[in-house]
């Protein structure tokens, strides 16, 4: 099976920078992404790593090792609108998907 | 970006009726579906798998005789939650993949269904 862990909740103020942080354990994988939901909503996706390293994507980033078995997403100059859920997701097998808990973020003036 | 669309948003039935719901990528051949069920500020759960034209692959202790899931073509999959309990009630989220990128999924915006 597989298992991810990230952090429940964040809080921070606009402009600052967020680090989300994400382990697992899994039996097989191709890559970890990162998804963003709104209360309501549906999931966006924002990244995905297959390799090691860091992509960036405008204000957010996300880096992978995989000898380490953690990635984490970088939210950068933090915006009121950024409030909302990060889950982190690995791809065991295939195009599946398995999903971490989910990480609020709550952004204040 | 690639759209799908999930049809009802919101629906309330009683408890024993049977619901369905549809999952429509508007704007690609979705070869895969997946179908997911999410708590209150919990993550999504994957239920199951779908692809056009096949039996649908479960997840471990779901019950593919009370979540029916057909994938008639490349751009539709139906869920029906059959004889449905208050327990059911949850927000259900597909999403499709066209398997070219990288693992990508496009969710569609969720069905909170509400059983009473």
């Amino acid at each position: 099976g597989q298992s991810l862990e990230q952090p429940s909740e964040v809080t921070a103020v606009e402009g600052a920078i967020v680090q989300i942080n994400c382990t697992y354990q899994t039996s097989g994988f191709y890559g970890l992404s990162w998804y963003q939901q709104h209360d309501g909503g549906a999931p966006t996706f924002l990244s995905y790593n297959a390799l090691d390293g860091l992509e960036e994507t405008g204000r957010f980033s996300s880096f992978l090792s995989r000898s380490d078995s953690y990635g984490y997403l970088l939210l950068q100059e933090l915006q009121m609108k950024d409030s909302a859920s990060y889950f982190c997701a690995v791809s065991p097998s295939g195009n599946k998907l398995s999903f971490g808990a989910g990480t609020t973020v709550t952004v204040r003036a | 970006g690639a759209v799908v669309s999930q049809h009802p948003s919101r629906v309330i039935c009683k408890s024993g009726t049977s619901v369905k719901i549809e999952c429509r990528s508007l704007d690609f051949q979705a070869t895969t579906m997946f179908w997911y069920r999410q708590f209150p500020k919990k993550s999504l759960m994957l239920m199951a798998t779908s692809n056009e034209g096949s039996k649908a692959t479960y997840e471990q202790g779901v019950e593919k005789d009370k979540f029916l899931i057909n994938h008639a073509s490349l751009t539709l999959s139906t869920l029906t939650v059959t004889s449905a309990h208050p327990e059911d009630s949850s927000f259900y989220i597909c999403s499709a993949s066209s398997g070219q990128g990288p693992y990508e999924q496009y969710f569609g915006p969720g069905t909170r269904l509400t059983v009473t």
